[in-house]
């Protein structure tokens, strides 16, 4: 079974308003969580490392302001997309990294397809 | 046969077949190695790894090989099924630092029955 959970799924929202995506890790503790966004055809790319207690770290060219990222336990973070635009309609997916394993480690939620109106 | 289309680039394979997928990876820091599937709307699905101290990995119908002279890795599936369509990415990170997970730009990987 899944042991990162994504939600929601899918969410259509109209232009200027806010979303938010939760990423729960289910049976460890994620200190570190990683938010990835993927446009059609393309690969999954970095936007921020999710850190508990702290605050995240963004990648080059993604707004703090834009994509708030509260880490504020140790299996939930969230994403939320702030005033979105169609230009933020995106596949959004988030992972985490189960320590206590030596391999497989990485794991990932199922996915968010955000389509703004 | 291989194409490269505007993102993604495409190989096209007859069922049955053994089919190969290639990857460039960037940073010579990196010591794990990961491939993943992707089908249409959902998250990635390992496959198989590999760590920087091997140069190939067999798994069930699955292999890598990893050439860190050139910094490169190839997935080999063989007998390949129409349920392997979808979308391969190979991923890098340093392990040994708690350092996300990079992508390479992922190959689509289209079975012909």
């Amino acid at each position: 079974g899944a042991v990162v959970s994504q939600h929601p799924s899918r969410v259509i929202c109209k232009s200027g308003t806010s979303v938010k995506i939760e990423c729960r890790s289910l049976d460890f503790q994620a200190t570190t969580m990683f938010w990835y966004r993927q446009f059609p055809k393309q690969s999954l790319m970095l936007m921020a490392t999710s850190n508990e207690g702290s605050k995240a770290t963004y990648e080059q060219g993604v707004e703090k302001d834009k994509f708030l990222i509260n880490h504020a336990s140790l299996t939930l973070s969230t994403l939320t997309v702030t005033s979105a635009h169609p230009e933020d309609s995106s596949f959004y997916i988030c992972s985490a990294r189960d320590l206590r394993r030596i391999r497989e480690k990485l794991f990932f939620g199922s996915g968010t397809q955000l389509s703004v109106l | 046969g291989e194409s490269v289309g505007l993102h993604l680039p495409t190989l096209s394979v007859q069922e049955g077949d053994n089919s190969i997928i290639n990857c460039a990876y960037s940073n010579s820091a990196s010591d794990y190695f990961i491939w993943y599937k992707q089908e249409s709307g959902k998250g990635p699905q390992f496959i198989i790894d590999i760590r920087s101290n091997m140069d190939k990995r067999q798994g069930q119908r699955v292999t890598v090989l990893l050439n860190k002279t050139v910094k490169h890795l190839s997935l080999q599936i063989a007998a390949t099924q129409p349920g392997d369509s979808a979308v391969y990415f190979c991923a890098e990170i340093w392990d040994s630092g708690n350092t996300p997970l990079v992508f390479g730009k992922g190959t689509r990987l289209s079975v012909i029955a």
